[in-house]
């Protein structure tokens, strides 16, 4: 079974377009991540939420919006796409916010050209 | 801010000790964590302090000094498949929205050779 989940592993895209990633987790965690990994494999974070409401939103350009339908699921949004953009994108989950341990998904990796 | 240091690259020999170090300097300090990810994969927990000392998982050890913002992860017996980066991130609780932040260092790129 598939703890953290993404679709599309793989995505080559336009500049300008705008594009999704979707995450999907089924440990029952309260606490869903966006984390960006760049080419020099520096890993950052983007967003949390917790209970389908944003605690964490560090400083990224609002063409990035996370939505979270339900505490199962953060998928992200990002619009005219740049290609500074491209890097792999991880998902995350914890049990709250609090706890210590979070489990990664398997990345999605963007290349924008 | 947060500003996490590690070294780039280190090689060691396979069935050899190997310490990875990490500096820090933090505020609103909640825990040091180390990720290991082999290429292409993601982060996987390898350990976490939060108080002073050691704490041991195996062939794996990992210590912090929280006065000196200093930890190092030792990994024992050293086998081809230690092969990856380790990654240092220290966690700092969030005043507002509440939650914690998790900032990784650059990772330390280990080489197990024969």
């Amino acid at each position: 079974d598939t703890a953290v989940s993404q679709t599309p592993k793989y995505l080559v895209t336009q500049m300008g377009n705008d594009k999704s990633i979707k995450c999907e987790q089924n440990l029952g965690h309260d606490t869903m991540y966006w984390y960006k990994q760049d080419s020099k494999k520096f890993l950052k974070i983007m967003f949390s939420y917790n209970n389908k409401e944003l605690i964490i939103n560090e400083t990224v350009p609002n063409r990035f919006s996370p939505k979270s339908p339900d505490k199962a699921h953060l998928n992200l949004h990002i619009n005219s796409l740049e290609l500074g953009d491209s890097a792999v994108y991880f998902c995350a989950s914890s049990p709250g916010p609090s706890s210590y341990e979070q489990y990664f998904g398997p990345g999605t990796r963007l290349t924008v050209t | 801010g947060q500003n996490i240091d590690q070294p780039t690259e280190m090689t060691a020999t396979e069935g050899a000790i190997v310490q990875i170090n990490c500096t820090y300097q933090t505020s609103g300090f909640n825990g040091l964590f180390w990720y290991q990810q082999h290429a292409g994969e993601a982060p996987t927990f390898l350990s976490y302090n939060v108080l002073d000392g050691l704490e041991e998982k195996g062939r794996f050890s990992s210590f912090l000094s929280r006065s000196k913002g200093y930890s190092y992860l030792l990994l024992k017996e050293l086998q081809m498949k230690d092969s990856a980066s380790y990654l240092c991130a220290v966690r700092v609780l969030i005043l507002t929205g509440g939650g914690n932040k998790l900032t990784f260092g650059t990772g330390t790129q280990l080489k197990v050779e024969l």
